[in-house]
């Protein structure tokens, strides 16, 4: 299996422009996961999906975050309009049964 | 509530030193106990885990048990090595939930 896979890699984006990060999970996991990682705060779930249905959201910043997961294979997460504040790297993770998470490589945004 | 704690980094060794990286948790309930490793640039992969009092995880050398009387997961490697060069997470997550509770994670430097 290819593992996660998110996209792109890299984002160089200016203040007030629209963000949108990629997910594919690994196939036949059920669970899908939103991470961001910064310096100052760690690792910190932002989402998390079952199935397609968003279970908790707890941990969106702000209602300039959205996630979406329109079928088994593929979600965004997108940040509108973004702000310096949100550079970081986000990550997705997946897994069959909610416990053990695969993470993908990431993705480090910049915004200037 | 729950959380996590490791000890503050960074940790930095010569090749075949012996490891210890402490972590200890607080939580209700009887969580599962989890080490992940970040390499440079890349996703978190699970290292280990351990799901009930007394157990012992293991991979790649590296070994942590669950102690439920001290409430902690430290993780241990008899001889390092430079590729074991990362950044180490301990978490856990607490049956019925998928949230991981991570703590701030230790960076491991081993010297040639």
């Amino acid at each position: 299996d290819a593992g996660v896979i998110q996209s792109p890699r890299h984002e160089v984006t200016e203040m007030g422009q629209e963000v949108t990060l990629r997910c594919k999970p690994i196939s036949g996991h059920d669970y899908l996961f939103w991470y961001r990682q910064t310096m100052m705060r760690g690792l910190e779930l932002l989402i998390y999906f079952n199935n397609n249905v968003p279970i908790d959201d707890s941990g969106m910043p702000e209602d300039r975050f959205s996630a979406k997961m329109p079928n088994a294979s593929f979600s965004t997460l997108k940040i509108q309009p973004s702000e310096p504040r949100d550079s970081a790297v986000y990550f997705c993770a997946s897994s069959s049964g909610g416990e053990t998470q695969y993470f993908g490589p990431g993705t480090r945004l910049l915004v200037l | 509530g729950d959380s996590v704690t490791q000890m503050e980094g960074p940790v930095t060794l010569s090749e075949e030193a012996f490891l210890t990286i402490n972590c200890t948790y607080t939580a209700t309930g009887y969580p599962s106990l989890f080490w992940y490793v970040q390499y440079p640039g890349e996703g978190l992969q699970l290292l280990l885990k351990a799901t009930k009092a007394d157990d012992k995880g293991s991979n790649k050398g590296f070994e942590a048990t669950y102690r439920k009387e001290t409430t902690s997961f430290h993780l241990e490697k008899g001889s390092v090595q430079v590729s074991d060069s990362a950044v180490y997470f301990c978490a856990l997550i607490n049956s019925g939930t998928y949230k991981y509770i991570f703590g701030t994670g230790t960076r491991l430097k081993v010297l040639a």
